[in-house]
């Protein structure tokens, strides 16, 4: 079955540490990865995307994440996280093999950061 | 310039009630979708719908009827409202149907059965 797993449920860091969240996926055909931010009480926002080309994907305040496809993970890093990413951040899928387009989320993880 | 709204924002109400979400996208898509957010923050498509026409239709419980009277919009009823209902549901849109399209999503309404 397709699906899309996220090792971390809850991590904690202190401002100004590293950050690398886990996501793999298990897909077949042609795959499009996404990363989503849920600030507490909004909506979800786009990150970053992977559609094709280079697997190093930028983003929108300063994450970016590596699409290596022998390994079927999509990980988000960001190399000094500040207190106002704290939310919950999903990792999610889409597949050729997908009607419509569908999207599979991860379970999501919470990241808080202390100030 | 708000892309993707929902009303309301907080719906609470008894089991066995009847109650609707409305769902409105000004970004011009063809392509909307609902999804369910439960306790545990886990998100998981529920319909979609591409020109009015429905496309996506997981395993939902009938009791939940979408309605697509325009391109633009895409509502919810949800009929005998029961307390596993109880959860944040997303409304989404994307310029079209398929893979190659992000989704866009608006600010979701909590409902609450009790």
């Amino acid at each position: 079955a397709q699906s899309v797993s996220q090792h971390n449920h809850h991590v904690i860091l202190s401002e100004a540490a590293s950050l690398e969240l886990g996501c793999n996926y298990s897909y077949g055909g042609t795959v499009n990865l996404f990363w989503y931010v849920q600030y507490p009480g909004q909506h979800l926002q786009l990150l970053l995307k992977y559609f094709s080309g280079d697997p190093l994907v930028k983003g929108i305040k300063g994450f970016e994440a590596e699409f290596i496809k022998s390994k079927f993970s999509f990980n988000l890093r960001k190399p000094s996280v500040q207190w106002s990413d704290t939310a919950e951040y999903f990792c999610a899928a889409s597949s050729s093999y997908n009607q419509g387009g569908k999207l599979i989320f991860g379970q999501g993880t919470e990241l808080s950061v202390k100030p | 310039d708000t892309a993707v709204s929902q009303t309301p924002k907080y719906l609470v109400t008894q089991m066995g009630n009847d109650k609707s979400i409305k769902c409105e996208q000004n970004l011009g898509h063809d392509t909307m979708y609902w999804y369910k957010q439960d306790s545990k923050k886990f998100l998981k498509i529920m319909f979609s719908y591409n020109n009015k026409e429905l496309i996506i239709n997981e395993t939902v419980p009938n009791r939940f009827s979408p309605k697509s009277p325009d391109k633009a919009h895409l509502n919810l009823h949800i009929n005998s409202l029961e307390l596993g209902d109880s959860a944040v549901y997303f409304c989404a849109s994307s310029q079209d149907v398929g893979l190659a399209y992000e989704q866009y999503f608006g600010p979701g309404t909590r409902l609450t059965v009790t």
